[in-house]
């Protein structure tokens, strides 16, 4: 079954600090990989869209990774502002029936 | 470009209303949707669109209708609402059709 899970759920840390936030799916065949951010009552954004081939891709302090072989993702946020508080979510394409996998998100809340 | 615009942003119902949350896009995108989005969940598709006068129900259709007379718009419609309807829901538009979308803002359903 096409799954995204995402960990921790929900995080806080302090302002200034680097948090790191995983993804892990057994969407397979694998397409592509596109992080959001969903601020509190609004619709998510898009960060960064990773394909099979790429490892690492940076925007801003965003940085997400992805290991296609062990099927892992991550988006590191470094030096954490208080704007950095949102739900990011992880959504993966399958390249057979063009669908989106979902991940519930994790909740990131930065605190001064 | 405004995007995806969705109205109302919030709206209260009884059981056994109906209503119908509207949702229009103005980058020509041929690709729409709907989804809903529940506490500790990942978004879930209710209903999408592939063009003008083409619908489809994606995962958890039942209790809502669609249609699409125009490229732009792309209205869900609750016949008879139910408490298990709330939610907040999410109109969104793609490039293609299994293409990572762009998001509404959102709107908030409460059914008493």
């Amino acid at each position: 079954k096409n799954q995204v899970e995402q960990s921790p759920q929900s995080l806080i840390i302090l302002e200034g600090k680097n948090c790191t936030l995983q993804c892990n799916y057994t969407v397979s065949p694998f397409s592509n990989l596109r992080w959001y951010k969903q601020d509190t009552g609004r619709g998510p954004v898009s960060l960064t869209i990773m394909t099979f081939s790429e490892n690492t891709k940076s925007n801003g302090r965003y940085t997400a990774t992805l290991d296609a072989d062990t099927k892992q993702s991550s988006l590191h946020i470094t030096a954490s502002q208080l704007s950095d508080s949102a739900s990011y979510i992880c959504v993966v394409s399958a390249k057979e029936g063009n669908k989106l996998v979902f991940g519930a998100g994790t909740i990131l809340r930065v605190k001064s | 470009n405004a995007g995806v615009t969705q109205t109302p942003k919030f709206q209260v119902l009884k059981t056994g209303q109906s209503m119908t949350l509207q949702c229009a896009q103005d980058m020509n995108h041929e690709y729409m949707s709907w989804y809903r989005q529940d506490p500790g969940m990942g978004l879930r598709l209710i209903h999408y669109s592939v063009g003008a006068g083409i619908t489809d129900q994606g995962e958890v259709p039942n209790g809502y209708n669609v249609s699409r007379s125009t490229t732009e718009d792309f209205p869900l419609r609750l016949l008879s609402a139910a408490p298990s309807q709330t939610s907040v829901y999410f109109c969104a538009s793609s490039y293609t059709l299994g293409g990572f979308p762009y998001f509404g803002p959102g709107t908030r359903l409460l059914v008493l």
